[in-house]
């Protein structure tokens, strides 16, 4: 079955680490997203990629990095300097970045939890 | 900027009754328009979309209308289910400009009671 796979479903950050969301898609779909779910504030974009090695900062990059090395990978890395990281993290793919009519494909989810 | 703006939650009903969920939004181009539906713990899954004024979407007995008129696209139900209970996301994606990013309204949860 074609889909998107998010890992872990929860992750723990210490003070001062790293960590890195993994986001799979067998879609075959050029455009990825990161998006940050806090309760009450709907959806909010981190980064988005339209194709292999390319990817732009969305509204709310700071304290977050991407890589786009492989077209069905998009992983997510957390750094120690995003304060406030404790979120649920959604990745989404679309066939391309281009078409305004573009159906979004989501994956499961990571929930972040801060010890 | 493009926005989109959602009535606030949550909304209680019983099984049974008629569903509205309020959508307005924003836009400088000529935008299409989506309903996602999140279910507990999981990731958004798309409802409906409509693309040009005056198309209707629907999906498993939900509706709704792009309305250019009154910039709206009202997500409706004649009879909900239990099972219909989860947080509904309406979202625009818009032409205009140099890429495409959708923009989500904040979401509004749906509490359906036996």
């Amino acid at each position: 079955d074609g889909g998107i796979t998010q890992s872990p479903k929860y992750l723990f950050r210490k003070e001062g680490q790293n960590v890195t969301l993994s986001c799979e898609q067998n879609l075959n779909h050029d455009a990825m997203y990161w998006y940050r779910q806090d309760p009450g504030q709907g959806l909010r974009l981190i980064y988005y990629s339209q194709i292999v090695n390319d990817f732009q900062k969305g509204d709310i990059a700071e304290g977050y990095s991407v890589s786009r090395e492989k077209k069905e990978s998009f992983p997510l890395t957390v750094t120690s300097a995003q304060k406030n990281p404790t979120a649920f993290y959604l990745c989404a793919s679309s066939l391309a970045l281009a078409g305004t009519t573009e159906t979004q494909y989501f994956g499961p989810g990571t929930r972040l939890l801060v010890l | 900027g493009n926005s989109v703006t959602q009535m606030e939650g949550p909304v209680t009903l019983s099984e049974e009754a008629f569903l509205t969920i309020n959508c307005t939004y924003t836009a400088t181009g000529y935008p299409s328009l989506f309903w996602y539906v999140q279910y507990p713990g999981e990731g958004l899954q798309l409802l409906l979309k409509a693309t040009k004024a005056d198309d209707k979407g629907s999906n498993k007995g939900f509706e709704a209308t792009y309305r250019k008129e009154t910039t709206s696209f009202h997500l409706e139900k004649g009879s909900v289910q239990v099972s219909d209970s989860a947080v509904y996301f309406c979202a625009l994606s818009d032409r205009a400009g140099g890429s495409y990013i959708p923009t989500f309204g904040r979401g509004t949860s749906l509490i359906v009671h036996p």
